[in-house]
């Protein structure tokens, strides 16, 4: 099983609609962040928590709002959908600093959301 | 100017080229420099990461630094097809803060 999981895989909706996209990990990193990737953008960061307790914004939350209920459990909302977002998003972990020198980043498979 | 710069590719080559990926950046307080490769439909994983500047090497793969010129590359030397991805260059600050900053990446194709 993946240390990343990401569902669902494959989305599409259309303009408007609420939106959840939930991450899971079996790593046990305390840091979770969620990134979108577009052609010719790269990874952007949308938000990460370092714990629990701990919501951050990136560089393009607009429209979009996270919940971290549990160490293990990240998900992403869209509360109202529009074309633009529709990208490749990426869930990903990370070890806190006394357990990593890189702070190397672990994704999931991704789930490709189309907005209509 | 972008925090860091990646040439997008698409970058195609026979089978057993030497390949040369390349980033630049601009914040020269950057510690930590990392490859990922990403393949199709699937998520990053890091392939290679180096601590300041120098070199690494790994089986085919050598990672280089060069904070004075504020430059990394990756080479992949006797290319394969199972080679082809996207290849993105990271970087953090290290301590407490590793938020990592990507290029772009660039895909490459490696033709048997």
């Amino acid at each position: 099983d993946a240390d990343v999981t990401q569902t669902p895989r494959n989305r599409i909706t259309k303009t408007g609609k609420r939106i959840m996209l939930e991450c899971s990990q079996t790593k046990g990193h305390d840091r979770m962040y969620w990134y979108r990737q577009d052609p010719g953008l790269g990874l952007r960061l949308i938000y990460y928590s370092f714990d629990v307790k701990d919501i951050n914004k990136g560089e393009i939350s607009d429209g979009y709002s996270v919940s971290r209920q549990a160490q293990a459990k990240f998900s992403l909302s869209l509360e109202s959908a529009i074309p633009n977002q529709t990208a490749l998003y990426f869930c990903a972990t990370s070890a806190s600093p006394g357990q990593t020198n890189t702070g190397e980043l672990f994704f999931g498979e991704g789930s490709r959301l189309t907005v209509l | 100017q972008k925090e860091v710069e990646q040439d997008p590719g698409p970058l195609s080559v026979p089978e057993g080229a030497i390949v040369s990926l390349n980033c630049t950046y601009s914040n020269s307080a950057f510690q930590y420099f990392m490859w990922y490769r990403q393949y199709s439909r699937k998520g990053p994983e890091l392939l290679m990461y180096t601590y300041s500047s120098g070199n690494k090497e790994d089986g085919r793969f050598t990672a280089q630094v060069d904070k004075s010129s504020k430059y990394i590359s990756l080479f992949i030397r006797d290319s394969q097809p199972s080679d082809s991805a996207t290849y993105l260059c990271a970087m953090s600050l290290g301590g407490s803060n590793y938020k990592l900053t990507f290029g772009k990446g660039t895909l490459l194709t490696v033709n048997p």
